[in-house]
C-alpha cells in the first residue's frame, strides 16, 4: 500500500504570497490531519477533515485554510505569508475512527517564506 | 487539562544503555497513549501505544510503562542503538476523540 504522500517536498516563498500544499492519504483512509512543526514548537494541529467535512480546527488565523476532495485528497492553503510561517508542514491520514485508527504521517512540505 | 507535558527535552545515552523518556498528563478522560518516532526528514511514525487497562507494554527493545495512579507514562528503550537517534514524541486522546494531544518531543541521541 502506497503511504502518504505530500507535494511539494520543497517550497520557498516570498512574504505576503500565498501558497497551495497537496496531500494524497493512503488508500481508503478518510481522515486527513495537518501539522505545523517548528524546531520550537512541536506538531502544532491545524485541522482534520472527514469526509470532506472539516471535523476539527486548531488555534491558527483564518489565513491557514484546507479542504478535502471527494477522493480524500486534501489541500492546505495559506494566504498572506508571514516570515513565522515557514516550518515542515505534515500531512497524516487515518482511517478517523478515534484512538483505534493510527495516524499516517507523510514526510512534509518544507516551506520557507523569506 | 488537556496538556500532556514530555520531558526531557532532549537525552544524550551511550550505545547499549536505557534511554527513559516520561509524560505526564491531568485529563483523566484519556485512555489511549502512542508514542511516536521521527527521523531527520520524515515524518512520525506510531512506535508503540498502550491502554490504561495495562501497567507495561512491551515491543522488542520498547516498552512503555503506564502509572494510572501518578498519571505518567514512560518510554524505555533497553540497548538503545544509534539507529535509534530520533526525536520522541508522547500522545494522549480518549475514544470518541478524534485528535492526539502531543507532547512537546524529546531529540535522542544515542553515541556509538
Amino acid at each position: 500500500k502506497a503511504g502518504v504522500t505530500q507535494t511539494p517536498r520543497y517550497l520557498i516563498k516570498t512574504r505576503g504570497q500565498q501558497v497551495t500544499l497537496s496531500c494524497s492519504p493512503i488508500s481508503g483512509h478518510r481522515s486527513v490531519s495537518w501539522y505545523q512543526q517548528t524546531p520550537g514548537q512541536g506538531l502544532q494541529f491545524l485541522f482534520e477533515y472527514f469526509s470532506e467535512t472539516q471535523r476539527n480546527k486548531g488555534n491558527f488565523p483564518g489565513r491557514f485554510s484546507g479542504r478535502q476532495f471527494s477522493n480524500s485528497r486534501s489541500e492546505m492553503n495559506v494566504s498572506t505569508l508571514e516570515l513565522g510561517d515557514s516550518a515542515l508542514y505534515l500531512c497524516a491520514s487515518s482511517l478517523g475512527q478515534g484512538s483505534n485508527s493510527p495516524l499516517h504521517f507523510g514526510n512534509g512540505t518544507r516551506l520557507t517564506v523569506t | 487539562q488537556q496538556q500532556v507535558k514530555q520531558s526531557p527535552q532532549s537525552l544524550i545515552v551511550q550505545k547499549g544503555g536505557i534511554s527513559i523518556i516520561n509524560c505526564a498528563y491531568e485529563n483523566t478522560a484519556f485512555d489511549y497513549f502512542p508514542w511516536y518516532q521521527q527521523f531527520p526528514g520524515k515524518g512520525p511514525a506510531l512506535l508503540i501505544a498502550i491502554r490504561p487497562d495495562v501497567s507495561e507494554k512491551k515491543e522488542g527493545r520498547f516498552t512503555i510503562s503506564f502509572n494510572k495512579s501518578a498519571k505518567q507514562f514512560s518510554l524505555h528503550i533497553m540497548d538503545s542503538q544509534p539507529g535509534d537517534s530520533a526525536t520522541y514524541f508522547c500522545a494522549a486522546t480518549w475514544e470518541g476523540n478524534y485528535q492526539l494531544i502531543w507532547g512537546a518531543g524529546t531529540k535522542l541521541i544515542i553515541k556509538p
